[in-house]
């Protein structure tokens, strides 16, 4: 059973602050890895995709992977009070089929 | 615009009586899936299908059919619903083959209760 596991929180964190979003996953032959950003009542959106280990960045959201530890995180750095979402992380190996974890609450206050 | 559609957006029907819910996509993408979002368990695929006539079950198939016969559409169908079918469900799309770039599109998702 693939599993991918992330913390339900809801993290915390003020204005401007940095928040990091962690996901572990069992299935040491995943290759791609997602993070989605889901507003309350709506659809999950991707905002990055990561599949070598180190950092990739985009704006203000860094992922980072790390394979031998099965480990991928989500870094947002100068967090908004618009960032207030929960955060989906994805693992897909060679299938069709990705994997979802639980999501992570995410609560950015003023 | 690139989207992904699906209807009805809400719906509350009563045990045992036949349903779909359509998803359709405008984008020319090869492969379809549906979810279901439950609270505390996250995202959860149903079926998947990689072209037209080509469908695959996925983590939690049962109690749900799918058809793909135009590359554009793939329906859900709920044969008999039952209440452990209330929920909130997503249709996605995007590129198929080997790619490693593959952005998956959502729709904007259907929220069913059955009673």
């Amino acid at each position: 059973q693939k599993e991918v596991e992330q913390n339900s929180g809801p993290l915390s964190v003020p204005e401007g602050a940095i928040a990091s979003l962690n996901c572990t996953y069992s299935d040491r032959g995943s290759q791609s890895f997602f993070w989605y950003r889901q507003y309350s009542g709506k659809s999950p959106e991707l905002i990055m995709s990561i599949y070598s280990n180190g950092d990739k960045e985009d704006g203000r959201f860094t992922a980072q992977l790390n394979k031998a530890s099965q480990y991928v995180s989500l870094l947002i750095r100068d967090s908004q009070p618009s960032d207030s979402a929960t955060y989906l992380c994805a693992v897909r190996g060679g299938s069709y089929i990705p994997t979802f974890g639980r999501g992570t609450s995410l609560i950015v206050h003023p | 615009e690139a989207q992904v559609t699906q209807n009805p957006r809400y719906l509350i029907t009563v045990t045992g009586k036949k349903l779909t819910v359509t998803c359709s996509q405008n984008m020319n993408h090869e492969y379809m899936s549906w979810y279901r979002q439950d609270p505390g368990l996250g995202l959860r695929q149903i079926y998947y299908s990689m072209n037209v006539e080509v469908t695959d079950k996925g983590d939690v198939p049962e109690g749900y059919k799918v058809s793909r016969k135009e590359k554009r559409n793939f329906p859900l169908i709920l044969e008999s619903p039952s209440p452990n079918q209330t929920s909130l469900y997503f249709c996605a799309s995007r590129t198929g083959g080997a790619r490693d770039t593959d952005t998956q599109y959502f729709g904007p998702g259907t929220r069913l209760t059955v009673l």
